[in-house]
Parts: C-alpha cells; structure tokens; sequence
C-alpha cells in the first residue's frame, strides 16, 4: 500500500515534443505529490509538487495533473528541450510534509535534438 | 532557496576501513534528515531517518551498527559506513527536511 508505481521506465521524445509520465498510489493517505529531477551524478531536484485539493498545477513548461479519484497522478513537459534530458521521479507522502516520501522507481527521458 | 551540502562528493576507501560522510544544511535549520542509497539506475532508498539530538530510525533491513548515523546539531547529519565492503559501493544521498524535502548532491562511495 505504500507503493508509487511509475511509468513508463525509459522515454524518448524529439525536441519540442510532450513528455508525459505517470504515477499511479494505493495509500489514500498521501496527500502530497511531489516531482523530482535527477541528473547523473546529482541529487534530485525538486521540480514542481502538488496537493490534492487542486486537479493541475503549471509552473512553466511543467504540469502535474491529479486524479484523485483514480489515484493517479502525471507530469507534463511541453517543449521538451534536450535539457530536460534526465531521470524524473515521482513521489508521494501522507499529511501534507515532505517528511516521509515515498519515490516512484524513475523514468528516463531522453530528448533527441 | 534551501542547500544541502554533501563531503566529501566522492571516496574511495578500502575495504575493512570506515568513511564519514557529511551532510549540512547551509541556510535553515533541519530538525530532521534523511539518508538514501541509491543503486545504478534505480529510484532512491530511505535508509534512515537522523532527528537531531536523538536517535536515528532506520529502515527496515539497513543495519544500525554499520550505517551510524549523528545528527549533532540543526544544520549537521553525518553517516559513517563501518567496517566498509565493496557492497556497500554506492550513491548516498542525503535531505534535509524544511517545508519540503531538500537533497544534497550525494556521495559517490567506492570501496575496494
């Protein structure tokens, strides 16, 4: 019940191009959502978060959008740029703190110039 | 914004040897920290949780008396790795928990 389950594992997306990953949880007591961005090398880097008492969050090229009743949740990247060239992961915690996250298993994307 | 420091950023110990590593927040006082490992190509593992002036909660699996865990003061965590073998060769990464989680840059240790 504690898992975040992430797809897809690896993206490839021309330059320009959206790219969408998706996370999907089982624990109801999650209710905060944040998206992390990792370079090799690096640690992650928080992206851009969301809480469930709003259905989409934009901050620039990036968008979360939640499904609360699915339980499901995405991010968006439009105009993917080959900067945006990393690994991305999804992750969720209970109480609305960044205190217990559990990490979605990655995806990395790739944007071809 | 909120920075998590990591030392050293890279080591290379020997095997039967122990590494300290540190983790320091650089402009807010953390409570609590946390320490990850992370494998190749894989999402990060909570190891355990540093509260400061108290005793750290480790994770289900992770061995206490090999990953010690001192968290001294409000801005400072340090992990130390016993008794070091090539198994525990990986990225460890550590957060600091303000309004959100802040990570360092990670550790990239490599025992031989």
């Amino acid at each position: 019940q504690q898992q975040v389950k992430q797809s897809p594992q690896s993206l490839i997306v021309q330059k320009g191009g959206i790219s969408i990953i998706n996370c999907a949880y089982e624990n109801t007591a999650f209710d905060y959502f944040p998206w992390y961005q990792q370079f090799p090398g690096k640690g992650p880097a928080l992206l851009i978060a969301i809480r469930p008492d709003v259905s989409e969050k934009k901050e620039g090229r990036f968008t979360i959008s939640f499904n609360k009743s699915a339980k499901q949740f995405s991010l968006h990247i439009m105009d993917s740029q080959p900067g945006d060239s990393a690994t991305y992961f999804c992750a969720a915690s209970p109480s609305g703190s960044a205190r217990q996250l559990t990490f979605g298993s990655g995806t990395q994307l790739t944007v071809l110039p | 914004g909120a920075v998590v420091s990591q030392h050293p950023s890279r080591v290379i110990c020997k095997s039967g040897t122990s590494v300290k590593i540190e983790c320091r927040s650089l402009d807010f006082q953390a409570t609590t920290m946390f320490w990850y490992r992370q494998f190749p190509k894989k999402s990060l593992m909570l190891m355990a949780t540093s509260n400061e002036g108290s005793k750290a909660t480790y994770e289900q699996g992770v061995e206490k008396d090999k990953f010690l865990i001192n968290h001294a003061s409000l801005t400072l965590s340090t992990l130390t790795v016993t008794s070091a073998h090539p198994e525990d060769s990986s990225f460890y990464i550590c957060s600091a928990a303000r309004d959100e989680q802040y990570f360092g840059p990670g550790t990239r240790l490599t025992v031989t």
